[in-house]
């Protein structure tokens, strides 16, 4: 497609629950990051993969969060057992590599609700 | 670790007058400075980044910034705003720790242009 696109734009879920996030970034961008926004707040880092790997996991914020990107293209963020406090916008980003110097394209973002 | 401080939270302003967002981050070596907005219920896009050169730089819809690294500031100026300039502003700056480079934003500033 044209731009990032994250699937799904809301998802309402239950203290507990699996939640999974989809990004599918622009076609040919080897780096795509993952960011989460709360109220108030600005994106704060989670992960960044540069091809299949991680590059940079330092901002997952505990074991409950993981995030994969098999075939270097679309990435998931898996969040088990949620809680209240993951309730945000979780936003992703990619860009051609180029290292922190390129330009990074956003996604409209996923906005999680954990009741 | 690199971090960014917006010292305005909100901004309202009347339309064509002038507006300055600021924007303060840490001292390093070297730095890199971007702008994003935020439209409503849009995603996060480059305004305009300072990566080396010219201590001024420009956007095409007549904002600018200048890169001042005596005072590590780096604000954003409009001379003459519009309704439709209306939207949230997040100053950010590359982090180079751990051999990585991602993105660390600033809180943001929210601007609102009244007739």
């Amino acid at each position: 497609g044209a731009g990032v696109s994250q699937t799904p734009s809301n998802k309402v879920t239950e203290k507990g629950k699996y939640v999974e996030l989809r990004c599918d970034p622009i076609s040919g961008h080897t780096a795509l990051y993952w960011y989460r926004q709360s109220l108030g707040q600005g994106p704060e880092f989670l992960i960044y993969f540069q091809g299949t790997g991680a590059a940079d996991d330092s901002g997952l914020p505990n074991d409950r969060f993981f995030a994969v990107r098999p075939e270097g293209s679309v990435s998931t963020l898996k969040i088990q057992r949620t809680e209240r406090g993951d309730s945000a916008v979780y936003l992703c980003a990619s860009s051609r590599g180029q290292g922190g110097t390129g330009e990074l394209f956003f996604g409209e973002g996923s906005r999680l609700t954990v009741l | 670790a690199q971090s960014v401080t917006q010292l305005d939270s909100q901004v309202p302003v009347f339309e064509e007058a002038p507006v300055e967002l600021r924007c303060n981050y840490s001292s390093s070596v070297s730095v890199y400075l971007f702008w994003y907005v935020q439209y409503p219920n849009q995603g996060l896009q480059l305004l305009l980044k300072y990566l080396s050169g010219s201590t001024l730089v420009e956007s095409i819809n007549g904002f600018e910034a200048e890169f001042n690294k005596s005072q590590t500031s780096f604000h954003l100026r409009k001379p003459s705003v519009h309704i439709s300039d209306t939207a949230e502003y997040f100053c950010a700056v590359i982090s180079t720790q751990g051999g990585s480079e991602k993105l660390v934003f600033g809180k943001g500033t929210k601007l609102t242009v009244n007739p």
